[in-house]
């Protein structure tokens, strides 16, 4: 079974300043999906980036960026020039494609409490 | 846009009370999900449903029970709720083989149990 693990509970950071998020996970598979989710306080969970394993390229969403070492199964999330608004709770998940029916099933870290001070 | 909906966003009930948590998506999503959410451990799969009247357990399907009778909605019923299940509770949905879309998900339902 695959696990995600999310070593940092809180992290706090000043506006402007750039903060990287660290996620390791533990997988047999060798074509697989990462993700990072951010929760508001309004809790709705809005899907950060993603990144397919089988690209070296890491994937970039404006000020969002991640470092993925696949060989190393570790997925950080680098975010720069932070924001007030980046505050939030932030998840790490994995996802296994499947070719036949079922569901793909999304595997979470226990989530990274990022604050953003002024 | 997509757009999943959970029918409370705050809830109390009384221990031993059956509850039934609702979740309606408007876009035609066979998959759907219900995962319970805890301070310190993230995220944890109660059931999923990829189609009509199926269903399967997830990680922690103890004490839950879901229902799928419509495709666009995916209950979830605590049968005699204990002060354990006092949790915040979150519906997700997607298409199936769309792994890079990932989930929709609901703003949550917060259940205290007394």
């Amino acid at each position: 079974a695959q696990t995600v693990t999310q070593s940092q509970p809180e992290m706090s950071v000043q506006e402007a300043e750039t903060v990287t998020l660290s996620c390791t996970y533990d997988t047999s598979e060798n074509n697989y999906y990462l993700f990072w989710y951010k929760q508001p306080p309004s809790r709705q969970m809005i899907l950060v980036i993603r990144q397919e394993a089988y690209k070296q390229q890491n994937a970039t969403e404006n000020r969002f960026s991640v470092n993925f070492q696949k060989a190393a199964k570790s997925f950080s999330l680098k975010i720069s020039d932070s924001q007030l608004g980046d505050t939030a709770m932030y998840f790490c998940a994995f996802m296994k494609p499947i070719t036949q029916g079922g569901s793909e099933k999304l595997v979470f870290g226990k989530g990274t409490k990022l604050t953003v001070n002024p | 846009d997509v757009k999943v909906t959970q029918s409370s966003r705050y809830l109390v009930k009384r221990t031993g009370e059956k509850v039934f948590l609702e979740c309606v998506q408007d876009m035609d999503h066979e998959n759907m999900f219900w995962y319970r959410q805890d301070p310190g451990l993230g995220l944890r799969l109660i059931y999923f449903s990829y189609d009509v009247k199926m269903k399967e357990k997830g990680d922690i399907p103890e004490g839950y029970s879901v229902s799928r009778e419509k495709k666009e909605r995916f209950s979830l019923i605590l049968e005699s709720a204990s002060t354990n299940q006092t949790s915040m509770y979150l519906c997700a949905s997607t298409v199936p083989h769309a792994v890079i879309y990932g989930y929709t998900f609901g703003s949550g339902t917060r259940l205290t149990v007394v």
